[in-house]
């Protein structure tokens, strides 16, 4: 049973490019997460999504971010003319739906560096 | 607005001796209290949670304590080893389904 995919581990981008992170969930997982963690800090929450639904985006910075999850196909994390306060590195976690420990599984990250 | 708090950012505990870290919170709203751990490069993995109900949780040499009156929490590790050294972060959630994280406690575990 694969874990959280998240690709590309690392990115590198210029700024006013856009930059395009892509997220997994485990197998039977319809809620997806997206944390930012910018250097020395902790995880910081951006936006919560079931299938094809945004149901909390308190997280996410009003201009440039936008997040989907299609009902086919991974999560996308988009940021549009990235600048360099946007370097830090991105988590995506997944959860089952139901009850009990409201368990987070997160992948392995991906590395945003604009230049 | 730290809702979650981890003073210490780092800790050295002699291999074979308890680790303590500790956790502050402010919102008495949370449920649940996680515990991840992270190494570097890598994304956190989830050690052990509390339900805001209990006062303890056991599983194996991992005991997380919580102290609501005080807003209080805290992860023993006994005995400590090696592979325990990493970043340690607290987390709290609620009915909004998001975590809210600690700033981490950085504990190196001295052969």
């Amino acid at each position: 049973n694969a874990g959280v995919m998240q690709n590309p581990r690392h990115l590198v981008r210029r700024r006013g490019q856009e930059a395009r992170l892509r997220c997994s969930p485990m197998k039977g997982h319809s809620h997806v997460y997206w944390y930012r963690q910018l250097p020395e800090e902790g995880l910081k929450f951006m936006v919560y999504l079931q299938k094809e639904n945004i149901i909390d985006e308190s997280g996410m910075p009003k201009e440039r971010f936008s997040a989907e999850f299609p009902k086919e196909g991974p999560s996308i994390l988009r940021i549009q003319q990235v600048v360099r306060g946007d370097s830090a590195a991105y988590f995506c976690a997944s959860s089952p739906r139901g009850g009990g420990i409201p368990l987070q599984y997160f992948g392995p990250g991906t590395r945003l560096t604009v230049l | 607005d730290q809702q979650v708090k981890q003073n210490s950012p780092s800790l050295s505990v002699q291999e074979g001796r308890i680790s303590i870290l500790n956790c502050d919170y402010t919102n008495s709203m949370f449920d649940y209290f996680l515990w991840y751990k992270k190494y570097p490069a890598e994304g956190p993995t989830f050690l052990i949670s509390i339900s805001s109900i209990k006062d303890k949780n056991e599983d194996g040499r991992f005991t997380v304590f919580l102290n609501k009156s005080a807003k209080h929490l805290s992860l023993h590790i006994v005995p400590s080893q090696p592979g325990d050294s990493a970043v340690y972060f607290c987390a709290a959630i609620g009915s909004s389904e998001k975590l809210t994280f600690g700033t981490g406690t950085r504990l190196t575990i001295i052969p």
